[in-house]
């Protein structure tokens, strides 16, 4: 089945350095990728969306790259803060007409000051 | 300009009841999809409405059904309630298909006793 490979581990780095998630795909290939951010008790945030003819994307201190031939994703937040800890999602969707996505299980992220 | 509004925010029943979930969609969004997420996993795609029709569907069974309203809120019905459809339900809203942005709503927590 479609699926979207998160880690699952928590991720712990310190103020001011640049954290990087991973999302993997396996059995489809997504027209494009879209990252959300959850915060506990919330619900999703949309981020950012990269098409599968995109390498990368930025906004603000967001990059996400999208490598069609490793089948990942990856999502960096640079000069990170403590007000960027939550939960990270990645979410795959195909070029129908109408939107059905594959979402991971997240990554959490903790960032200490 | 309101978001995304979910009601009830948390809900108990027991196994074998009936619920009903509602949910607003952003002002301008026309289509309203429903994900169900259960404790630290990723939300899975129930369904998505589009002019009051199902357009697409997850891997769920027919317990689960839907309607939208000519105003384009929608609600999600549960039948039969088992213990392992407790987790917290998300509607998400957008303007049309494809791979807009899904804006998502803060969720109904659903335990079942």
């Amino acid at each position: 089945s479609q699926k979207i490979e998160q880690n699952s581990e928590a991720l712990n780095i310190q103020e001011g350095k640049t954290a990087t998630l991973t999302c993997n795909y396996t059995n489809y290939s997504p027209a494009y990728l879209q990252w959300y951010r959850q915060d506990p008790g919330r619900g999703p945030v949309f981020l950012l969306l990269i098409r599968g003819n995109e390498k990368e994307k930025r906004k603000e201190r967001l990059k996400v790259t999208f490598d069609t031939t490793l089948k990942q994703s990856l999502f960096h937040i640079t000069a990170s803060q403590p007000a960027d800890s939550a939960t990270y999602l990645c979410a795959g969707g195909l070029n129908t007409g109408f939107q059905k996505l594959v979402f991971g299980t997240g990554t959490r992220l903790l960032v200490s000051p | 300009d309101a978001g995304v509004t979910q009601s009830p925010t948390h809900l108990i029943k027991t196994r074998g009841q009936q619920v009903t979930l509602r949910c607003s969609p952003k002002s301008g969004h026309d289509t309203v999809s429903w994900y169900q997420q259960a404790l630290g996993q990723g939300p899975q795609f129930i369904f998505q409405y589009y002019e009051e029709e199902e357009r697409q569907r997850g891997n769920f069974p027919d317990r689960f059904s839907g309607h939208q309203f000519p105003n384009y809120s929608s609600e999600l019905n549960v039948n039969a309630l088992l213990l392992g459809d407790s987790a917290l339900y998300l509607c998400a809203s957008s303007f049309g298909g494809g791979n807009q942005p899904q804006h998502f709503g803060d969720g109904t927590r659903l335990s079942i006793l």
